[in-house]
């Protein structure tokens, strides 16, 4: 069975701490993605990564980061968390037909 | 601006009736193209694609139909369950299924006992 595994399901973080979600997919994929969701607003997409140490901007790339140091590990970066980035994180990793998701990570900044 | 556009934030049908989700994309180069239902606080999961080389392809209850011509996919759910009851999402790509995926904004589907 295919697995996207995000590390946390909730995290409440700090303004102004630095924040991780890792990511980790068991399928030898080559493609990696971060997205976030809003209510409104859909799925969209922060970064994503097209083999190690690769990494390309998404849509709203602002006040992330990202690093994949082994293919099978994504991680997302908050270098400063603001009250704004309070949403539902997903990560995801597609053969050539879907994209597999994680379960998702609820991450509220007070 | 919006490539992909779903224009109703919900929709609500009794149960064993037909649902049609609707939508449009903007981008002549999308040429994959997904259906994904999500519940709260869960991940999205993939119900079904089509290729722009289609115009319809079926998977038990759900059936995907694309006018290219249009720039319009429905999804239909035949017959309708209570347990269908979440959040549809449409997604496209430019290049087949391993690429960055673009979405919708989702239509919340409720069906009534």
């Amino acid at each position: 069975d295919v697995k996207v595994t995000q590390s946390s399901r909730y995290l409440v973080k700090r303004t102004g701490e630095k924040v991780f979600l890792e990511c980790v997919q068991d399928m030898d994929h080559e493609n990696m993605f971060w997205y976030r969701q809003d209510p409104g607003l859909g799925l969209r997409l922060i970064y994503f990564s097209y083999d190690v140490k690769m990494k390309e901007k998404g849509d709203i790339p602002e006040g992330y980061s990202v690093s994949r140091e082994k293919k099978e590990r994504f991680s997302l970066i908050l270098e400063s968390a603001s009250t704004n980035q309070t949403s539902m994180y997903l990560c995801a990793s597609p053969s050539n037909t879907e994209a597999f998701f994680g379960q998702g990570t609820r991450l509220t900044v007070v | 601006d919006q490539q992909v556009k779903q224009n109703s934030p919900s929709l609500s049908v009794q149960e064993g009736r037909i649902s049609i989700l609707n939508c449009d994309y903007t981008n002549s180069m999308f040429d994959y193209f997904l259906w994904y239902k999500k519940y709260p606080a869960e991940g999205p999961t993939f119900l079904i694609s089509i290729s722009s080389i289609k115009d319809k392809n079926e998977d038990g209850r759900f059936t995907v139909f694309l006018n290219k011509s249009a720039k319009h996919l429905s999804l239909h759910i035949v017959p309708s369950q209570p347990g269908d009851s979440a959040v549809y999402f449409c997604a496209a790509s430019e290049r087949g299924g391993s690429e960055k995926l673009v979405f919708g904004k989702g239509t919340k589907l409720t069906v009534n006992p």
